[in-house]
């Protein structure tokens, strides 16, 4: 069971455009992490997001969690070849982490 | 210093011998993980630590046996493998464990059975 909806799960787009990746639940966390994964490597933090309506800036990447705190959206702007990667949301809950499908990015230069 | 390190970083083994993955971070975090990865899905949990004690066991087989020697060490023995436990093994702690501590991740270690 997917408790964790990530979409979309592949995007392709050319560099200099915008994108969002969604993760939804019906479920509440209290927390949400969200990481990128290189192949081969372990799952690097990006940010958490803790209070409901959180909004967080990573340079070009901004994060935000929903005011109930069961869904979580990144958006890039401006997009480069450097953000190529997996994307992979996890809300926390208890010791678990509850994982999204993940979205492979593609830039083109 | 947010690091957690995984040796080695790749391992092949045969189905008849024993190993180990090992994992330290330096960051006080009184919980650790094992996480197991197979391509092009999300990690799947085995094992949880808090406090040096195991607290969850994901109905992991008997093959794999966590072993925690200290509140920065953790160990992941393998013995008699099949080859469809080949996958990335993640490491992984935080703070105290439970809602709201972020988990950080090594950098995996490939394992290979053949």
């Amino acid at each position: 069971t997917q408790l964790l909806e990530q979409s979309p799960q592949f995007l392709s787009i050319q560099e200099g455009e915008n994108l969002t990746v969604y993760c939804n639940s019906s479920s509440v966390f209290s927390s949400l992490q969200w990481y990128r994964q290189e192949p081969g490597e372990g799952p690097v933090l990006l940010v958490t997001v803790v209070t409901g309506g959180e909004v967080k800036k990573l340079k070009r990447l901004t994060f935000q969690f929903g005011d109930a705190r069961k869904d979580s959206s990144l958006h890039i702007t401006a997009a480069q070849p450097g953000d190529t990667g997996l994307y992979l949301c996890a809300g926390a809950r208890n010791y678990q982490l509850i994982w999204g499908a993940g979205t492979k990015l593609i830039i083109k230069p | 210093d947010t690091e957690v390190t995984q040796t080695p970083k790749h391992l092949v083994m045969g189905m008849t011998n024993k190993k180990s993955l090992k994992c330290e971070q330096h960051m006080g975090h009184r919980a650790m993980y094992w996480y197991k990865q197979k391509a092009k899905k999300p990690p799947e949990l085995m094992f949880v630590y808090s406090y040096e004690k195991l607290s969850i066991n994901e109905s992991v087989p008997s093959r794999f046996s966590p072993e925690c020697p200290n509140s920065s060490l953790l160990n992941l023995h393998l013995h008699a493998l099949q080859p469809e436990d080949s996958a990335l093994y993640l490491c992984a702690s935080s703070g105290q464990g439970g809602s709201g501590n972020t988990i950080y991740f090594g950098e995996g270690s490939w394992l290979t059975v053949v």
